[in-house]
């Protein structure tokens, strides 16, 4: 069965600070990669997705990740984080063809200080 | 359009009491979901379905059972509450495309004391 590892579990920054949050998947095969955040009171919400081409996607309020298959990773990252991030994200993966359930990290809980 | 709706928003039960908590989504999806929500460990499948009158264990399935008689609608059960089944309950639901995200519900909120 596929996992998904979220190394960071707690993440503090400033404002205008960079933001990378790590994912690792255990899967040899072909997925499909998401991030979803859930901010404060409020269901999951989808912030973008992999599953074929352009190895880096690009997804709303500025995020972006990065596919590396070498490394089964797909990081997201954004150049300049507001207050308005502090949110809980989880890195999912759903395998192509197979089952068509979502697995989901541990999820990152990010908080952005004034 | 009101995508995925669940039913409690909030219930506190006492040990050994039974519920049911309805997903409805009004979206055609052929497939639905139910997570559990708990601290430090994510999201994690309960049960799924892939289609009216078919239903498939997730991770965590014990102490849970669910129905899907009609396709807008998922039921799940719990038949005897333990303190172990405190969480928040989702329910999602997507199309048949493997890459298409999950729309979620708001969420249950369950205490079982």
């Amino acid at each position: 069965a596929q996992s998904v590892s979220q190394h960071n579990h707690h993440v503090i920054l400033s404002e205008a600070a960079s933001l990378e949050l790590g994912c690792n998947y255990s899967y040899g095969g072909t997925v499909n990669l998401f991030w979803y955040v859930q901010y404060p009171g409020q269901h999951l919400q989808l912030l973008l997705k992999y599953f074929s081409g352009d190895p880096l996607v690009k997804g709303i309020k500025g995020f972006e990740a990065e596919f590396i298959k070498s490394k089964f990773s797909f990081n997201l990252r954004k150049p300049s984080v507001q207050w308005s991030d502090t949110a809980e994200y989880f890195c999912a993966v759903s395998l192509t063809g197979g089952g068509n359930k979502l697995t989901f990290g541990t999820g990152t809980q990010l908080k952005v200080e004034l | 359009n009101a995508g995925v709706t669940q039913t409690p928003k909030f219930r506190v039960l006492k040990t050994g009491q039974s519920m049911t908590l309805l997903c409805a989504q009004d979206m055609n999806h052929e497939y639905m979901y139910w997570y559990r929500q708990d601290p430090g460990m994510g999201l994690r499948l309960i049960h799924y379905s892939v289609g009216e009158g078919t239903t498939a264990k997730g991770e965590v399935p014990d102490g849970y059972n669910v129905s899907r008689l009609k396709k807008q609608n998922f039921l799940l059960g719990l038949e005897s509450a333990a303190p172990s089944q405190t969480s928040v309950y989702f329910c999602a639901s997507r199309p048949v495309a493997t890459n298409e995200k999950l729309f979620f519900g708001s969420g249950t909120q369950l205490s079982v004391l």
